[in-house]
């Protein structure tokens, strides 16, 4: 059955740390891995990921993608409050349209 | 510019009655779907449609149904609520094969 798996569940910094989110996956016909950030209500899009090695950066959010290991990190460098969010890690296949979702992290920057 | 529009944003139920929940989009998406969002869960993957006529199941299809008439809406239909179907939905619809969803507000959906 296919599978995402993120790790830290949860994580509480300060402003100007940086942190690394992780997701791992296991799924048949692996298509992209998408990362979401969802504050309140609905998760927005950060980047999608096809390639392995090559860093997807805005700002101080980058991530990049391995297709040997099967994970991916999210690296957020100089953290302000505005990050505190739930970070969803996604992964597509090429079966059904599927998208398979992790459980996400809840990121707390705190002042 | 109006996006992924989901309506009810709250709602009760009594176990045993039935609701709609509306979605609709401006996107001209082809690709639409909904999802449920559930503490510790993450999102899961109801139905899910790739065009006007075409709708297919997803992880969790149970006590669900729905159908695309259009390709603007992608209305979802509880059968018979149950308390286990209380959560928190998501509407999406992205350009089929690019991956980026866009998402509704969500509707918070309790079932007595």
């Amino acid at each position: 059955e296919d599978k995402v798996v993120q790790s830290p569940l949860s994580l509480v910094v300060h402003e100007g740390d940086t942190v690394t989110l992780n997701c791992s996956y296991e799924v048949t016909n692996f298509r992209s891995l998408l990362w979401y950030k969802q504050e309140k209500k609905a998760p927005t899009f950060l980047f999608m990921l096809t390639s392995s090695g090559i860093e997807k950066k805005s700002g101080r959010l980058s991530s990049i993608l391995d297709k040997k290991e099967l994970f991916s990190i999210l690296n957020i460098t100089a953290t302000q409050t505005g990050d505190s969010a739930v970070y969803l890690c996604a992964v597509e296949t090429y079966n059904n349209n599927d998208m398979r979702f992790g459980a996400g992290t809840r990121l707390t920057v705190k002042p | 510019n109006a996006g992924v529009t989901q309506t009810p944003k709250f709602q009760v139920l009594k176990t045993g009655q039935s609701m709609t929940l509306q979605c609709a989009q401006d996107m001209n998406h082809e690709y639409m779907s909904w999802y449920r969002q559930d503490p510790g869960m993450g999102l899961r993957l109801i139905h899910y449609s790739v065009g006007a006529g075409i709708t297919d199941q997803g992880e969790v299809p149970n006590g669900y149904n729905v159908s695309r008439s259009t390709t603007e809406d992608f209305p979802l239909r509880l059968l018979s609520a149950a308390p286990s179907q209380t959560s928190v939905y998501f509407c999406a619809s992205s350009y089929f094969g690019t991956g980026e969803l866009f998402f509704g507000e969500g509707s918070r959906l309790t079932v007595l």
